[in-house]
């Protein structure tokens, strides 16, 4: 079965220090990998995709993922938070045979103090 | 450029009562499509669409209905609210890209809730 998973709900980080939100993924074929990311009272906003190419990808407000096809994972990372990256984040995948609907992660609450 | 707009932003309903949630979009969008968002569950998906007149079932499409009668206009009605349909209900829109993977742009999202 086609799933993603986040394995934090809320993740803690001092401003300045870097930060990582997990992702894992299980589908069939080759995925198509999203980080979205919600902030109160928003809707959702896309920040970065992976489909095919370069294992690095960069997206809005400097954040970047790395997908690791031999761990199935697509963690999102910025290697100095800001207090306004607090938020929730949303890892999502769909498939190249399926990509008109997304799997979703349960979201990651990400809490960054001053 | 007013992307995706959802209205109402708030809504109280009674059980049994009807309503609508109303999406338009103005990027020229061939998919919309309809999510709850509870705690705890993250974003199911309702229904969807991939042009006029086409619409299909997500995986919570129970108590839900659809139609796309335009390419702007994805509306979701609720027919006989229920206490288990509050929530949070966001719209979202892409394009269709041949091969490749949707990039959603949200609505603002509506809170509805059924006593």
């Amino acid at each position: 079965a086609q799933s993603v998973a986040q394995p934090e709900d809320q993740v803690n980080v001092a401003e300045g220090n870097p930060l990582t939100v997990k992702c894992t993924y299980s589908v069939s074929g080759n995925p198509y990998l999203f980080w979205y990311v919600q902030y109160p009272n928003r809707g959702l906003q896309f920040l970065l995709k992976y489909i095919t190419g370069d294992n690095l990808v960069k997206g809005s407000y400097g954040f970047e993922a790395e997908f690791n096809k031999s761990q199935t994972s697509f963690h999102l990372k910025k290697p100095s938070a800001l207090v306004s990256d607090s938020a929730l984040y949303f890892c999502a995948v769909s498939y190249a045979g399926n990509n008109r609907k997304l799997i979703w992660g349960l979201g990651t609450s990400l809490a960054v103090n001053p | 450029n007013a992307g995706v707009t959802q209205t109402p932003k708030f809504q109280v309903l009674k059980t049994g009562q009807s309503m609508t949630l109303q999406c338009a979009q103005d990027m020229n969008h061939e998919y919309m499509s309809w999510y709850r968002q509870d705690p705890g569950m993250g974003l199911r998906l309702i229904h969807y669409s991939v042009g006029a007149g086409i619409t299909d079932q997500g995986e919570v499409p129970n108590g839900y209905n659809v139609s796309r009668s335009t390419t702007e206009d994805f509306p979701l009605r609720l027919l006989s609210a229920a206490p288990s349909q509050t929530s949070v209900y966001f719209c979202a829109s892409s394009y269709l890209q041949s091969g490749g993977a949707n990039v959603l742009t949200f609505g603002a999202g509506s809170r509805l809730t059924v006593l």
